[in-house]
């Protein structure tokens, strides 16, 4: 089945610099790969997704960039800010039904 | 936007009983349901997945006996942990596949509920 690896577990930026999360996953029938933050107690937040269709989509501050080759896929944020600390989580699900494999977790840390 | 209410936020029981978990899809029609469940400092993990009218598939380990699941209608579906045991205290967190168009998300996440068991 499906396996996802996310690193780093933990990632410590300065306000204003970019942070960088990165996932690999083993299935290549793979298609749907969102990007979740979650905040303590709180549910996950879809922050951006990508499909397989698409090589990289921004919204804004991030931005998510995929290789079908590698299979792997990254999340950058960009000019970080002190509300962009949370857990960020990657998955990826194939077909139509969004049965999702998570990633580990990333807890990023956003200094002042 | 799609919306999905989960209740209770929070809940303690004492070793032994039974809790169930609601999730309602409020504004649209959930095909299919996700129940996860997370432990502190760890991801989301998969218990069941639920379709409308038919019984939940499991992931494996998951007992389904224990973890009881209904999706009787399109709006709403029910997981109950039947004889509950500290371990069983967790983040249990439903997520609903459907939407209105326009929704820029195909899962709709529950605000999660908070299971402690005495």
């Amino acid at each position: 089945g499906e396996n996802v690896e996310q690193h780093p577990s933990t990632l410590s930026v300065q306000e204003g610099d970019s942070a960088v999360i990165k996932c690999t996953y083993s299935d290549s029938a793979s298609n749907y790969f969102p990007w979740y933050k979650q905040e303590l107690g709180k549910r996950p937040q879809l922050i951006i997704d990508i499909r397989s269709n698409v090589g990289e989509k921004k919204d804004q501050r991030i931005a998510v960039t995929l290789n079908k080759t590698a299979k792997h896929f990254s999340l950058h944020i960009t000019e970080t800010q002190p509300e962009d600390s949370a857990v960020y989580f990657c998955a990826a699900s194939k077909g139509s039904n969004y049965q999702l494999i998570w990633g580990a977790g990333t807890k990023l840390i956003i200094k002042p | 936007g799609a919306v999905v209410s989960q209740h209770p936020s929070r809940v303690i029981c004492k070793s032994g009983t039974s809790v169930k978990i609601e999730c309602r899809s409020l504004d649209f029609q959930a095909t299919t349901m996700f129940w996860y469940r997370q432990f502190p400092k760890q991801s989301l993990m998969l218990m069941a997945t639920s379709n409308e009218g038919s019984k939940a598939t499991y992931e494996q380990g998951v007992e389904k006996d224990k973890f009881l699941i209904n999706h009787a209608s399109l709006t709403l579906s029910t997981l109950t942990v039947t004889s509950a045991h500290p371990e069983d205290s967790s983040f249990y967190i439903c997520s609903a596949q459907g939407g209105t168009k326009g929704s820029n998300s195909p899962l709709h996440f529950g605000n999660g509920t908070r299971l402690t068991v005495t």
